[in-house]
Parts: C-alpha cells; sequence; structure tokens
C-alpha cells in the first residue's frame, strides 16, 4: 500500500471553470476526509465519508463544492464557477474506524489549486 | 467548540538543541491528539498519535505528552537536526473525528 493518493498535485484553472480533484484512500480505510488549507493556516474541515455515505458538510462547502464516494473507495471533490478565494490546497486523508479503536489518520500529498 | 492554539508560531534553533512545542485545545473530551509534520508545499506527516489513556508517546528522538486535564498537549524534539525543519501542526479530534488544527509551529533548525 503506498498510502493516501491525491491528484492532480497541481491545477491551474481560470476563474469560473470547474474543477475535479481526486483521492484514493489506503485500502480498507472506511474513513476519508477532505480539508482545506490556506498559506500560514493549518487545514479545515470540509467533509467526511463513511463508507459511501457522506456523514458531514462544513459551512465552508458551499454550493459549488459537491463530493462523491460512489463505491466507498476513492473520492471526488468538484468545485463548480471557481473562484479566486479558492486557490489552497486541498487535502485528503483516511483512517480505520473500529470500535473502540483510536482513529489515525493519514494524509496524501494535496492538490494545490491557483484560480486565475 | 474545540479550538486549537501553538506556540511558538515559529522557531529558529541551531543544530544539536533540544526543542519543546506547545499545543492547547479547549475542549478537553477527546479520545486522542495527533502531531503532524508538513514541509512546504507538501501534504501531512502523521508523527505520533497519543490516545486519551496515555500520558506520552515516543517515536525515534520524538516525545510527545498529553494532559487532558489542562487541555495541553507538547512535542518533544530531542538533538534537533537540519533535516528536521518543518512545520509541526497539532490536532485534535471534535466531535465526529474530524480533526481541528492548529496554525503550526514553523521550525528552521541551522547548521
Amino acid at each position: 500500500d503506498t498510502g493516501v493518493s491525491q491528484n492532480p498535485r497541481h491545477k491551474i484553472t481560470k476563474r469560473g471553470q470547474n474543477v475535479t480533484f481526486r483521492c484514493d484512500p489506503i485500502s480498507e480505510h472506511n474513513r476519508l476526509y477532505w480539508y482545506r488549507q490556506t498559506l500560514g493556516q493549518g487545514p479545515e474541515f470540509l467533509t467526511y465519508f463513511q463508507n459511501e455515505a457522506q456523514l458531514e458538510k462544513s459551512r465552508l462547502l458551499s454550493d459549488r463544492f459537491s463530493a462523491e464516494r460512489p463505491k466507498g473507495s476513492f473520492s471526488t471533490l468538484e468545485i463548480q464557477r471557481t473562484e479566486q478565494g479558492d486557490s489552497a490546497m486541498y487535502l485528503c486523508a483516511s483512517s480505520l474506524v473500529v470500535y473502540g479503536g483510536d482513529t489515525e489518520a493519514f494524509f496524501g500529498q494535496g492538490t494545490r489549486l491557483t484560480v486565475v | 467548540k474545540q479550538e486549537v492554539t501553538q506556540i511558538p508560531a515559529a522557531l529558529s534553533v541551531p543544530e544539536g538543541e533540544n526543542l519543546v512545542l506547545n499545543c492547547s485545545f479547549t475542549d478537553s473530551a477527546i479520545y486522542n491528539l495527533q502531531w503532524f509534520r508538513q514541509d512546504p508545499g507538501k501534504g501531512l506527516t502523521s508523527l505520533l498519535l497519543i490516545q486519551s489513556s496515555q500520558r506520552e508517546q515516543t517515536s525515534g528522538r520524538l516525545n510527545a505528552s498529553l494532559d487532558k486535564s489542562s487541555g495541553r498537549s507538547t512535542l518533544y524534539i530531542a538533538a534537533s537536526q537540519p533535516g528536521d525543519s518543518a512545520t509541526y501542526l497539532c490536532a485534535a479530534p471534535y466531535n465526529t473525528d474530524k480533526l481541528i488544527f492548529g496554525t503550526g509551529t514553523r521550525l528552521q533548525v541551522f547548521p
């Protein structure tokens, strides 16, 4: 297992375009998270999935953002009608949650989005 | 609501020094706390996970302590090296399992 994989690593897009990012979690991890990180700040929670079910969405996740995890494996995060304020690092993490077990989160290398 | 604060925001030290990075959190009803390392432009690397039942966790030159009653965690780095230069983030879970991060301590170790 090579860890959490994110693609693409970098994305430059024009304002108003749609972009989609992909995350492949560690196999058999049932939880998958999306975070956003801007320069000089810690990551901020966006949303998470338990298997294929999206269980929570942050208020940061406007209606232009949508995330899916169709088969409980990989996930996609789409941003429609991108704005310059969407420029950030988008991080994906996964963990294995078992009853009574600790949930160590493992992160991918992130996708750096620049909206011009 | 969980809020996480890290002190200092930045640290620059000569090689060989022992370091202390501090993390405080407001909601002490946590079951673990995690420390991460982040290199510029990269993702997060998990360093240590401390369970709420533990007080310390060690990995090589790193030692992390957790005091839930005071809402504090400390990361000790022994005999620092230039390769330790990075941003160190602590994260405490809130509500479900989502992590709340501090803004990090940016560490520079010079030869």
